[in-house]
């Protein structure tokens, strides 16, 4: 299957900063990626979905203006948390999906913690 | 909305038992159906999949079939292994959303030597 890479895996920023989550896909376009975060022990809740070249639409309740989402690029998009607080400690997960594609494929997330 | 249910975990089983875990969705739409597993730490990897009523998606010994007279697509395996300790997410992509797909609580499974 297609490969999704996800950087970094794990990463501790203090509070009040900034973190960026790169995902690539790195064997086809990704046309669509999407974000997710999950919750320990939680499914995954789906943040915000972006196309190529446009804008991400959040879902709801997610704050655009804290979770920054760029896909400028066919083979990657970052999600930035901006002035992190310990409350956004989660793990993170991307995936993508190519134009042809049904399939979603799923980076290996990242985890996040803020202290 | 688009929803999709499985049966709580943790499923603690003996190496070599058969598993099943339930799933039942909700859709507006003609909905594909899928199985993820996550193994600790990691994302997801998709275990299998059914595109269509009737199917049945099979890889590494599970199986599911796409029922859609129950609106079920419950997982199955005859006979678990150690490795295969991990959460099973079950999952659909509608069409009439915009193929996001949606995913049930996820269950935890640990086999047991």
């Amino acid at each position: 299957g297609a490969v999704v890479s996800q950087h970094p895996s794990r990463v501790i920023c203090k509070s009040g900063t900034s973190v960026k989550i790169e995902c690539r896909s790195l064997d086809f376009q990704a046309t669509t990626m999407f974000w997710y975060r999950q919750f320990p022990k939680q499914s995954l809740m789906l943040m915000a979905t972006s196309n190529e070249g446009s804008k991400a639409t959040y879902e709801q309740g997610v704050e655009k203006d804290k979770f920054l989402i760029n896909h400028a690029s066919l083979t990657l998009s970052t999600l930035t948390v901006t002035s992190a607080h310990p409350e956004d400690s989660s793990f993170y997960i991307c995936s993508a999906r190519g134009h042809l594609n049904t399939e979603a494929f799923f980076g290996q997330g990242t985890r996040l913690t803020v202290v | 909305g688009d929803s999709v249910t499985q049966m709580e975990g943790p499923v603690t089983l003996s190496e070599e038992a058969f598993l099943t875990i339930n799933c039942t969705y909700t859709a507006t739409g003609y909905p594909s159906l899928f199985w993820y597993v996550q193994y600790p730490g990691e994302g997801l990897q998709l275990l299998l999949k059914a595109t269509k009523a009737d199917d049945k998606g099979s890889n590494k010994g599970f199986e599911a079939t796409y029922r859609k007279e129950t609106t079920s697509f419950h997982l199955e395996k005859g006979s678990v292994q150690v490795s295969d300790s991990a959460v099973y997410f079950c999952a659909l992509s509608d069409s009439a959303a915009g193929n996001k797909l949606t995913f049930g609580g996820g269950t935890r499974v640990l086999v047991k030597p």
